[in-house]
């Protein structure tokens, strides 16, 4: 079975250094791999995601994921962060037998210091 | 936004009483998705559906059925609602692009069982 796990609950980062946010999946095909974002109260919005090809993925808002098969990893980086990037972040893991469903982590919430 | 709705958006309810939720999409789209959001656990799937009235369970679906006989419209009833499921209800789509399906998630439902 598929799973995923995300290590870290909460992480605490100051505005402008560096983020990542660490992902780690079990599955044993090449998995379709996604980073969703969740701001207070609202639903879930796609970073980016990877299925095949170049290992390394940019998504929206400046995050980018590298796909390590070796590691079975899809961390999560933004060289800077704003205080805007303050929210929490899924990792999720999806298989084409079971309809494309998703298996999430548990997420990460990610606080940003001034 | 994918086009998906949910209603109600907000529901306050008594142990032992049916709840359905309702979600709807406008682009047509095969695999709908019900997961359920609660804190320290992520999302889990509760059922899916891959076309009118082919569904298949998830990892959370006790307590739990879903109709789908329309391809806009996928409903989730809780048969009789109990204090367990308590929590806030996404519905998603998965959309095709070059042979990828992503999933996209509606706005949430939150419903509260008393």
């Amino acid at each position: 079975a598929q799973s995923v796990t995300q290590p870290d609950i909460h992480i605490t980062v100051s505005e402008g250094a560096s983020l990542e946010l660490r992902c780690n999946y079990s599955y044993g095909a090449t998995p379709y791999l996604f980073w969703y974002v969740q701001s207070p109260g609202q639903g879930l919005q796609l970073l980016l995601k990877y299925f095949s090809g170049d290992t390394l993925v940019q998504g929206i808002k400046g995050f980018e994921a590298e796909f390590k098969r070796s590691q079975s990893s899809f961390n999560l980086r933004k060289p800077s962060v704003h205080w805007s990037d303050a929210a929490e972040f899924f990792c999720a893991v999806g298989a084409r037998h079971s309809g494309y469903a998703l298996n999430f982590g548990k997420g990460t919430s990610l606080l940003v210091t001034p | 936004d994918a086009g998906i709705t949910q209603s109600p958006r907000h529901k306050v309810t008594e142990t032992g009483t049916p709840v359905t939720l309702r979600c709807h999409q406008t682009e047509n789209h095969r695999y709908m998705y019900w997961y359920r959001q609660d804190p320290g656990h992520g999302l889990r799937l509760i059922h899916y559906s891959y076309g009118v009235k082919d569904t298949d369970k998830g990892e959370v679906s006790d307590g739990y059925s879903v109709s789908r006989s329309k391809t806009e419209d996928f409903l989730l009833t809780l048969e009789s609602a109990t204090s367990s499921q308590t929590s806030v209800y996404f519905c998603a789509i998965s959309e095709t692009t070059r042979g990828q399906e992503t999933q996209y998630f509606g706005p949430g439902t939150r419903l509260l069982v008393l």
